[in-house]
């Protein structure tokens, strides 16, 4: 089974509209953590956002907040106030603890465009 | 603050060609990852460190090795390369194993094996 689902290969969004980049998790572990990546068409990988299992609130930075719904195992990031720099690649991740150290997961990412 | 550096940006290799993909740190993290990134794929861990002298096999380790011999530089050594090692290479590393600590990332190795 896959440990990250992201759905949404691309999505499209109105400059100054918020927008929900889904993503759901698989895992047994009672602790683990929760990340958000952005990758701009540059390549390089930057994080965005963390929530961790055991946070009763959902995270928030800024113009990006975590939709955390533990029961359903859904991780979805929402980003107000689009703007033209957040067209890029979103990654969901998850941190696991193994009997190895932690192991680190990730989606396959959602393609966002904000339109003018 | 040069955070994680990776060199070269680009390479292209011919099939049972040897290289080695440079990674550097300067932010005295003891957690290493390297991790391909596959076109419309998400990143898959080929191998991962968490303190000098010390390696573990991730995911996909086939066809890899790494070193650590300093907490600064983990080295990713492809032996015979192969067209299925066509991908994306990114280095990252992290203060902490838990809490709200992301990776940092470096800016990626695009490698082509001909």
């Amino acid at each position: 089974a896959q440990k990250i689902t992201q759905t949404q290969p691309g999505m499209f969004v109105q400059e100054k509209e918020a927008v929900t980049l889904d993503c759901t998790y698989d895992t047994s572990d009672q602790s683990y953590g929760l990340f958000w990546y952005k990758q701009p068409s540059s390549g390089e990988m930057i994080f965005l956002i963390y929530q961790g299992s055991y946070d009763e609130q959902n995270a928030t930075e800024g113009r990006y907040s975590l939709n955390f719904q533990k029961a359903r195992k859904s991780a979805n990031l929402v980003i107000s106030a689009s703007q033209l720099g957040d067209s890029a690649m979103y990654f969901c991740a998850m941190r696991e603890v193994t009997n190895t150290g932690n192991q680190f997961y990730f989606g396959t990412g959602t393609s966002l465009t904000v339109i003018p | 603050n040069a955070g994680v550096t990776q060199t070269p940006k680009f390479r292209i290799l011919k099939i049972g060609q040897s290289m080695t993909l440079q990674c550097t740190q300067d932010m005295n993290h003891n957690y290493m990852y390297w991790y391909r990134q596959d076109p419309g794929m998400g990143l898959k861990l080929i191998y991962y460190s968490v303190g000098a002298g010390i390696t573990d096999k991730g995911e996909v380790p086939n066809g890899y090795n790494v070193s650590r011999s300093t907490t600064e530089d983990f080295p990713l050594r492809l032996e015979l390369a192969a067209p299925s090692q066509t991908s994306v290479y990114f280095c990252a590393s992290t203060l902490y194993q838990t809490g709200p600590y992301g990776y940092t990332f470096g800016s990626g190795t695009r490698l082509t094996v001909v």
